[in-house]
C-alpha cells in the first residue's frame, strides 16, 4: 500500500531551527511536495523536489533522498507566524498526491 | 475572482438530504480536485478532472458524484448525506495533471451531517 509518515505535533522555540521529517512509500514517484496549513485555512505551496539533494528557498529548505523514501523540511530563524501544520505530499505514478497526515509545529516565544 | 473559491463556507445538513458544494476557478487550470480533510487523516482524494468533460474517481469516491461542464467550474454533490460526510472539503487546481504542477486550493467548505 501507498504509506506517507510524518510526526504529528513538534514544538520550537521562535529564533531557533526545526527539521520535520517525512518517510514515504509509494507505488512510483514523480516528486515530493511540501505545504503550509494555518489553522482554518487552505495548503500552500511550500517546496518540490524530484532529484536528491537540498532546495532552499529562504528560510525554508528540502531535502530529498529517493533511495531512502525520505525527505525533510527544514525551517530557520523561526516566527511566530510559522506555527502551523506541513503538509508532505508524493506525487505517485499516476501523478496524483498522496498526503500525510501533517505535522502541527508549535512555537513558542 | 483571483484564484479558486468556494461555496458555501460552512453547513449543517440533515442526514439524508442532498448538498451541492460548489468551486470554481479563474486561472484556466485544466485539472481540479475534490479532497476532504479529517483529524488526524491526511488529505484524500474524491474526485478529479483532467480536463472539461472528464472526471475520475479518487481514494473515497464512495457517495459523492461531480461534473465538469466547463474548465472554471467543479461541484462536488453529496445525493444523500450522512454523518460520515462530515468533514472540511477542499478543491483544488493546478495547470494539468499529467505533469508536475503544485495545486492551489480553494478556503474549504467546511460540512456537518447531522
Amino acid at each position: 500500500g501507498q504509506n506517507i509518515d510524518q510526526p504529528t505535533e513538534m514544538t520550537a522555540t521562535e529564533g531557533a531551527i526545526v527539521q520535520i521529517n517525512c518517510t514515504y512509500q509509494t507505488s512510483g514517484f514523480n516528486g515530493l511536495f511540501w505545504y503550509q496549513q494555518h489553522a482554518g485555512e487552505a495548503p500552500t505551496f511550500l517546496s518540490y523536489n524530484v532529484l536528491d539533494g537540498l532546495e532552499e528557498k529562504g528560510r525554508f529548505s528540502s531535502f530529498l533522498s529517493r533511495s531512502k523514501g525520505y525527505s525533510y523540511l527544514l525551517l530557520k530563524e523561526l516566527q511566530m507566524k510559522d506555527s502551523a501544520s506541513y503538509l508532505c505530499a508524493v506525487q505517485d505514478s499516476n501523478y496524483q498526491l498522496i498526503w500525510g497526515a501533517g505535522t502541527k509545529l508549535i512555537i513558542k516565544p | 475572482i483571483a484564484g479558486i473559491t468556494q461555496a458555501p463556507t460552512s453547513q449543517i445538513l440533515a442526514a439524508g438530504r442532498r448538498m451541492t458544494l460548489r468551486c470554481t476557478q479563474d486561472m484556466r487550470h485544466n485539472a481540479m480536485y475534490w479532497y476532504r480533510q479529517d483529524l488526524g487523516l491526511g488529505l484524500r482524494l474524491i474526485h478529479y478532472s483532467n480536463t472539461a468533460g472528464t472526471t475520475g474517481k479518487g481514494e473515497v469516491p464512495d457517495g459523492y458524484s461531480v461534473s465538469r461542464a466547463n474548465t472554471d467550474d467543479f461541484p462536488l454533490t453529496l445525493a444523500s448525506a450522512v454523518p460520515s460526510q462530515t468533514s472540511v472539503y477542499f478543491c483544488a487546481s493546478s495547470v494539468s495533471s499529467g505533469e508536475t504542477n503544485e495545486q492551489f486550493f480553494g478556503p474549504g467548505t467546511r460540512l456537518t451531517v447531522l
